[in-house]
């Protein structure tokens, strides 16, 4: 059963400390996204990888960290310093990173998504 | 800074009447455009894209470059067509999303 899969699905912190969200896929993307999905601001991306051992920051990195040892998976830690964690994190992967030659392909595939919240 | 906006975040219709869910973008090159849709309890999933010209479920979207538009419209709504739609937009480095319309069509 191919697909993106994150765990786990509801996920609690206490304050101060860090958290680590997970996000595989067996679909042979290249290319795995995190967004942040906040009531009335929509979906915010907070990191994006185009490939193996490279990740770029998106529009609201800090407080987050990522890695991308394996194709398959790209995890994401929300760290203590991410003032507002309690969020629903949304999880995606496409074919072909959105870069110019690959125009038409980069239909994202989303996952079941995490709800995080801080107690 | 990348933006996609969608000015209405709540858009609700009876069934049967006309709907269009606006979207502009702010890239002023030739961006890929797309519409995503999440419907209630289901993962969020591309709709349509602009490069293929296609119609899906009735839905279509055209893409007019002077007024950095990407609405997207069905003549006649139906209540299955509830749910929470995404225009976004890829410039070239990343996927940048709006922040959402809900359409709620009513009996």
């Amino acid at each position: 059963d191919g697909g993106i899969t994150q765990s786990p699905k509801y996920l609690f912190r206490k304050e101060g400390q860090n958290v680590t969200l997970s996000c595989e896929q067996n679909l042979n993307h290249d290319a795995m996204y995190w967004y942040r999905q906040d009531p009335g601001q929509g979906l915010r991306l907070i990191y994006y990888s185009q490939i193996v051992n490279d990740f770029q920051k998106g529009d609201i990195a800090e407080g987050y960290s990522v890695s991308r040892e394996k194709k398959e998976s790209f995890p994401l830690t929300v760290t203590s310093a991410q003032k507002n964690p309690t969020a629903f994190y949304l999880c995606a992967s496409s074919i072909y990173g959105p870069t110019p030659g690959h125009r038409g392909d980069t239909e994202a595939f989303f996952g079941q998504g995490t709800r995080l919240t801080v107690v | 800074a990348q933006r996609v906006t969608q000015p209405e975040k709540l858009l609700s219709v009876f069934k049967g009447a006309p709907v269009e869910l606006k979207c502009n973008y702010s890239y002023s090159g030739s961006p890929e455009l797309f519409w995503y849709v999440q419907y209630s309890r289901q993962r969020l999933q591309l709709l349509l894209r602009h490069i293929s010209r296609e119609s899906i479920k009735g839905f279509t979207a055209d893409l007019n470059k002077g007024e950095t538009s990407f609405h997207l419209k069905k003549p006649f709504a139906q209540e299955e067509d509830s749910a929470m739609y995404y225009c976004a937009q890829d410039a070239g480095n990343m996927l940048t999303f709006g922040g959402g319309t809900r359409l709620m069509v009513k009996p």
